[in-house]
């Protein structure tokens, strides 16, 4: 159970074009969800927070109109890359956590490489 | 502000020998801990998890991490290394209050044949 997956798993894309990612909670309705960005070798860094129905809550430092976040429904979120470039390549991961789960825990999707030519 | 220090941003280990990945977190009310295992391009896999119940957590893989408050410390450990636990290890700390996971800056463990 608590299974989490993201589509595409990588995606590459001219700049200023934007990209959709997809997040889905399989098996388990997803009250919560986030979403990272990773650079390579380096650590996971919050990018924002979204509960379903409600606008996201986003971290210092990122675009809420760069990076748009859809929070629709309590088995789907949607992270769009706005107008991208070179610079948003990078790997994106989305995590997901049920209010009626293990207070904190999260479930982590398998990530999608986004490459920005 | 919470934080999550991981020691050592490589770790190289002779297979069979002893894994240690050094894990402390900084926070004023005991949050709770987590380990996490990444292989390459791949998302973030659960070792283990400390939710304030047994100070010693066990995991999957032989993992093990130990709670101590004392040192607020969470160090992951694995008495004998194989060859496939070559990954990134990361820590994290949950605290109710924010709702939001720290991450520590990660471990890349090597294991050597």
């Amino acid at each position: 159970g608590a299974v989490v997956s993201q589509h595409p798993s990588w995606v590459i894309c001219k700049s200023g074009t934007s990209v959709k990612i997809e997040c889905r909670s399989l098996d388990f309705q997803a009250t919560t969800m986030f979403w990272y960005r990773q650079f390579p070798k380096q650590s996971l860094m919050l990018m924002a927070t979204s509960n379903e129905g409600s606008k996201a809550t986003y971290e210092q430092g990122v675009e809420k109109d760069k990076f748009l976040i859809n929070h629709a429904s309590l088995t789907l979120s949607t992270l769009t890359v706005t107008s991208a470039h070179p610079e948003d390549s990078s790997f994106y991961i989305c995590s997901a956590s049920s209010s009626g789960g293990t207070l904190g825990e999260q479930f982590f999707g398998p990530g999608t490489r986004l490459t920005v030519l | 502000a919470q934080s999550v220090t991981q020691l050592g941003s490589h770790v190289s280990v002779s297979e069979g020998a002893l894994v240690l990945l050094r894990c402390n977190y900084s926070s004023s009310v005991p949050p709770y801990l987590f380990w996490y295992v990444q292989y390459p391009n791949q998302g973030l896999q659960l070792l283990l998890k400390y939710t304030s119940a047994a100070t010693l957590v066990k995991g999957i893989n032989g993992f093990e991490a130990e709670f101590k408050k004392s040192e607020t410390s969470f160090h992951l450990t694995k008495p004998s290394a194989h060859m496939s636990d070559a990954a990134e290890y990361f820590c994290a700390a949950f605290t109710s209050g924010t709702y939001k996971y720290i991450f520590g800056t990660g471990t890349r463990l090597k294991v050597l044949a």
